[in-house]
C-alpha cells in the first residue's frame, strides 16, 4: 500500500535552534517527493520538490534531502524563526496512476 | 498570497442546510481541486476539474457536489451534511493535471463546521 509516514507527530523548540523533520514513504513507483509549510488558517505552501536523482535542494534555511534508495527525506531547519511555527507536510507522487499521497504532517512551534 | 481565494473562510451550518464554497483562481490554470482536511488526517482528495470537466471523484458522499462553471471558479454545494463533515476544505489549482512537476497551489481554506 502506498503510504507517507511522517514524524514526530509535533515538535517543540526554541528560536534560533535547528531542527529535522522526517517523510518515510512505501510509494512505488516514485516520481516526486515535495514538502510544503501550512501556516495556521492558511493553504499548504511548497517549499522544495525533489526527484529520483536528487539528494539534497536549499529554500533559504530549508534544506531538503532525499534517499530514494531507503524511501526516506528529511526538511531541515536552520537557524528557527518564530514565523517558522507551521504544519510540515511531506507529499508523494507516484504508484501505478501517478497519485499525490499526503502524509498527515508534523506540527512545529518555535518558542522565543 | 498564492492567487487562489476561498470564500466564506469560515461557516457553521446546520445539517438541514444547504450552503456553498466557492474558490477562484486568478493564475491562468486548467485544474483545480477540492481538498478534506481533518484534524490529524492526510489531506483527502475530493475532486478534480481539468478544463472544466470532472476527472475524478474519489468516492465522495453525494451530499457535496462539485461545480466548474469555467476554469477560474470551482464550487462546492453542501446539503444536509453530518458532523463529521466538520473539517478544512482546500481548494487548488495547478496548471495541468498535477502530473511531474505542475505544482499545486492552494487556497486558503474554508473552515466548515456542522452542528
Amino acid at each position: 500500500k502506498n503510504q507517507v509516514e511522517q514524524s514526530p507527530q509535533s515538535l517543540i523548540i526554541l528560536e534560533g535552534k535547528n531542527c529535522t523533520l522526517q517523510c518515510n514513504y512505501t510509494v512505488s513507483p516514485f516520481s516526486n517527493l515535495r514538502w510544503y509549510k501550512q501556516d495556521t488558517g492558511r493553504g499548504p505552501v511548497s517549499l522544495t520538490i525533489m526527484t529520483f536523482s536528487e539528494n539534497t535542494k536549499s529554500n533559504g534555511r530549508y534544506t531538503a534531502t532525499l534517499d530514494a534508495d531507503t524511501k526516506q527525506s528529511s526538511l531541515h531547519i536552520t537557524a528557527s524563526q518564530l514565523s517558522d511555527s507551521a504544519s510540515y507536510i511531506c507529499v508523494v507522487r507516484g504508484g501505478s496512476q501517478g497519485n499525490l499521497i499526503f502524509g498527515k504532517g508534523t506540527k512545529l512551534s518555535v518558542k522565543p | 498570497e498564492t492567487g487562489v481565494t476561498q470564500t466564506p473562510r469560515h461557516l457553521v451550518m446546520g445539517m438541514t442546510n444547504k450552503k456553498s464554497l466557492k474558490c477562484e483562481q486568478h493564475l491562468g490554470h486548467n485544474a483545480m481541486y477540492w481538498y478534506k482536511q481533518s484534524a490529524k488526517k492526510p489531506l483527502e482528495l475530493m475532486f478534480v476539474y481539468s478544463l472544466e470537466e470532472r476527472v475524478e471523484n474519489n468516492s465522495v458522499p453525494s451530499r457535496f457536489s462539485p461545480e466548474c462553471p469555467n476554469s477560474s471558479h470551482l464550487f462546492l454545494h453542501l446539503h444536509t451534511l453530518q458532523p463529521e463533515d466538520s473539517a478544512l476544505y482546500l481548494c487548488a489549482s495547478s496548471r495541468g493535471l498535477a502530473g511531474s512537476y505542475n505544482e499545486q497551489f492552494f487556497g486558503p481554506g474554508t473552515r466548515l463546521t456542522v452542528l
